[in-house]
């Protein structure tokens, strides 16, 4: 299957600052690539739908100046949470769709945790 | 809207079939089925498209009712690699977002 990564693995970050995570699609190009937050023992919820070349859609809930989304390529998207509070500790998976098979496949996901 | 997953968990023993449901009160363009194991990003295990499709790859496979708007996933002859939460996650539309809303899952464990 197709492989899509994300970096960094876990993240430790002190309340207040802001923290980026990445993801690429590493095979194939991906137009659109969707960002999921999940708590522990609970489902995957969809944040955000990050669009190559034009603004994220953001699922209702979700604050964008808080949860900064970037496509700036066929195959990066990047996640910023901006002034880190302990509530946003969370698992953060970010998932890509291959064109060629409608196959979705998940990033290993970013552990963050904010003290 | 999020699909309803059941049952929410089960436990067999290493050799014994397992069956687990996705319904959606949503006409459904796909289902996706996926597991994840504690720690870990969910793994694609197959998708269905609309057209009442049915898939399997080694010992598990699933169907897809489209009138029913219903997926089920078959675990035949569980091993111990099998267990993990089983997420399926569908898609109500085929527009260019292809967005998936997932169940809340199906903890499965497979004992020796």
């Amino acid at each position: 299957g197709a492989v899509v990564s994300q970096h960094p693995s876990w993240v430790i970050c002190k309340s207040g600052t802001s923290v980026k995570i990445e993801c690429r699609s590493l095979d194939f190009q991906a137009t659109t690539m969707f960002w999921y937050r999940q708590f522990p023992k609970q489902s995957l919820m969809l944040m955000a739908t990050s669009n190559e070349g034009s603004k994220a859609t953001y699922e209702q809930g979700v604050e964008k100046d808080k949860f900064l989304i970037n496509h700036a390529s066929l195959t990066l998207s990047t996640l910023t949470v901006t002034s880190a509070h302990p509530e946003d500790s969370s698992f953060y998976i970010c998932s890509a769709r291959d064109p060629s098979s409608y196959e979705q496949y998940f990033g290993p996901g970013t552990r963050l945790t904010v003290t | 809207q999020q699909p309803v997953q059941s049952p929410q968990a089960v436990i067999l023993r290493e050799g014994e079939d397992a069956v687990i449901n996705c319904s959606s009160s949503k006409a459904l363009y796909s289902v996706h089925w996926y597991r994840q194991k504690h720690g870990e990003a969910p793994v694609f295990l197959m998708i269905l498209l609309k057209g009442g499709e049915q898939k399997g790859h080694e010992k598990i496979s699933a169907s897809f009712n489209e009138k029913k708007q219903q997926s089920s996933l078959y675990l035949t002859a569980s091993q111990l690699s099998y267990s993990g939460t089983y997420f399926c996650g569908t898609e109500i539309s085929s527009g260019s977002a292809r967005q998936l809303t997932f169940g809340s899952g199906t903890q499965l464990t497979v004992l020796p």
